[in-house]
């Protein structure tokens, strides 16, 4: 098992630009997040999903798109990147019941 | 409004001794909380959890415990190993949405050796 997987590692982005962070898990997890962590905060959720076809939005979902057309991917959309973008970016995923989440290692993102 | 709440920043003990790293919580909707640990450039990593029935729960050197009525709960790493210096995160989650986690802003453990 590669458990959760997210690419690119590194990315630098111009405002304006848009973009997609790759998330795909091979565990057959049903529910999968998007998080960011900033400097001197706790992670935040984006959005999140419980199932192909359904997501929502988290705490900080402005100027992000998802969509879950399969288990396994969970990709992460800036339509128009902003320098209040710059941060770094984790997906985690985890199975029915009161269970841990598992993240990946993470896309770190500057907006210049 | 931080609902989650690591009020120290940042920790240092000498190894073998006990580390104590504390979270507080505003929400009384919080029925699940976990404690992750992270290391530089790498994504958070799971590493205990309490549900709010239960005052206390063990798992080898780590024991969590959950005071309600204080909404406060600690994380007691016993001994403390160099290994363990990373950021510990508090988490907590509502009504079994466990995939929708608040999180605080973490305190960086340093183990001396």
């Amino acid at each position: 098992n590669a458990g959760v997987t997210q690419t690119p590692k590194f990315q630098v982005l111009k405002t304006g630009q848009s973009m997609t962070l790759q998330c795909a898990q091979d565990m057959n997890h049903e529910y999968m997040s998007w998080y960011r962590q900033d400097p001197g905060m706790g992670l935040r959720l984006i959005h999140y999903s419980v199932g192909a076809g359904i997501t929502d939005q988290g705490e900080v979902p402005n100027g992000y798109n998802v969509s879950r057309s399969t288990t396994e991917d969970f990709p992460l959309r800036l339509l128009s990147a902003a320098p209040s973008q710059t941060s770094v970016y984790f997906c985690a995923s985890r199975d029915r019941g009161p269970y841990e989440q598992y993240f990946g290692p993470g896309t770190r993102l500057t907006v210049t | 409004d931080q609902q989650v709440k690591q009020n120290s920043p940042s920790l240092s003990v000498q190894e073998g001794r006990i580390s104590i790293l504390n979270c507080d919580y505003t929400n009384s909707m919080f029925d699940y909380f976990l404690w992750y640990k992270k290391y530089p450039a790498e994504g958070p990593t799971f590493l205990i959890s309490i549900s709010s029935i239960k005052d206390k729960n063990e798992d080898g050197r780590f024991t969590v415990f959950l005071n309600k009525s204080a909404k406060h709960l600690s994380l007691h790493i016993v001994p403390s190993q160099p290994g363990d210096s990373a950021v510990y995160f508090c988490a907590a989650s509502s009504g079994g949405s466990n995939y929708k986690l608040t999180f605080g802003k973490g305190t960086l453990l340093t183990v001396n050796p």
